[in-house]
């Protein structure tokens, strides 16, 4: 069982914005700004969007943002597209050199 | 172009062992902290194991501390995982990535533990 708790699924048209949260506690999420955000497309290689909370990875679009309030950090997707239909993971250091991911979201577009 | 090439997978037998390596081009391999990720069918992402640059810090999930060692080979560029007493619960997809925070991942390697 993950230490960190996701919605089971995000759905929302093309255009509109969504939000993921990722909540943890004072041990992990609170406690560093090391919260990283991934997509996964089934079968294929995890792609890292969002790192140390808030920095999008070299080549992803600025459709895709990462903020953190207290526990629970949120991945936002504004302007849904058909592409972006995929599971999302967060990650976050936790202590001592060891790291946790969330359970996954799925994202759908209507 | 940084690649990230996993091999070593395949059936295994409970109680097993087996070890996994990763192949990494297109960067100086010996700068970067290595990590080690899997995924059970059907499940989510889990964190396996990191080491530092040199190979002199290594930390790993707790359930999984004394099976799984991870290491490496600056001279060879490679990553490796040795997994022992092999359950079927470890049955996954093991990926390896770079970076603490996993900036690049492999495609990844299948671990089946079945008898």
């Amino acid at each position: 069982q993950s230490a960190l708790t996701q919605p089971a699924s995000v759905s929302g048209s093309p255009g509109q914005s969504i939000t993921i949260s990722c909540t943890g506690s004072s041990s992990d999420v609170g406690g560093y700004n090391y919260v990283s955000w991934y997509q996964h497309h089934p079968g294929k290689a995890p792609k890292l969007m969002i790192y140390d909370v808030t920095k999008r990875h070299s080549g992803v679009s600025n459709r895709f943002s990462g903020s953190k309030s207290g526990n629970t950090a949120s991945l936002t997707i504004s302007g849904l597209q058909a592409e972006d239909e995929a599971d999302y993971y967060c990650s976050s250091y936790r202590s001592s050199g060891t790291y946790v991911f969330g359970p996954g979201t799925k994202v759908t577009v209507l | 172009e940084v690649q990230l090439v996993e091999s070593g997978g395949g059936l295994v037998q409970p109680g097993g062992s087996l070890r996994l390596s990763c192949a990494a081009s297109g960067f100086t391999f010996s700068d970067y902290y290595m990590t080690w990720v899997r995924q059970a069918p059907g499940k989510g992402l889990e964190w396996v194991a990191n080491i530092n640059e040199d190979g002199s810090d290594k930390y790993y999930e707790e359930s999984l501390k004394g099976r799984f060692t991870i290491s490496r080979d600056n001279a060879k560029n490679s990553l490796y995982l040795q997994m022992n007493t092999l359950r079927a619960d470890d049955t996954a997809v093991y990926y390896c990535a770079r970076k603490g925070y996993r900036d690049y991942w492999g495609q990844g390697t299948l671990v089946t533990v079945s008898s």
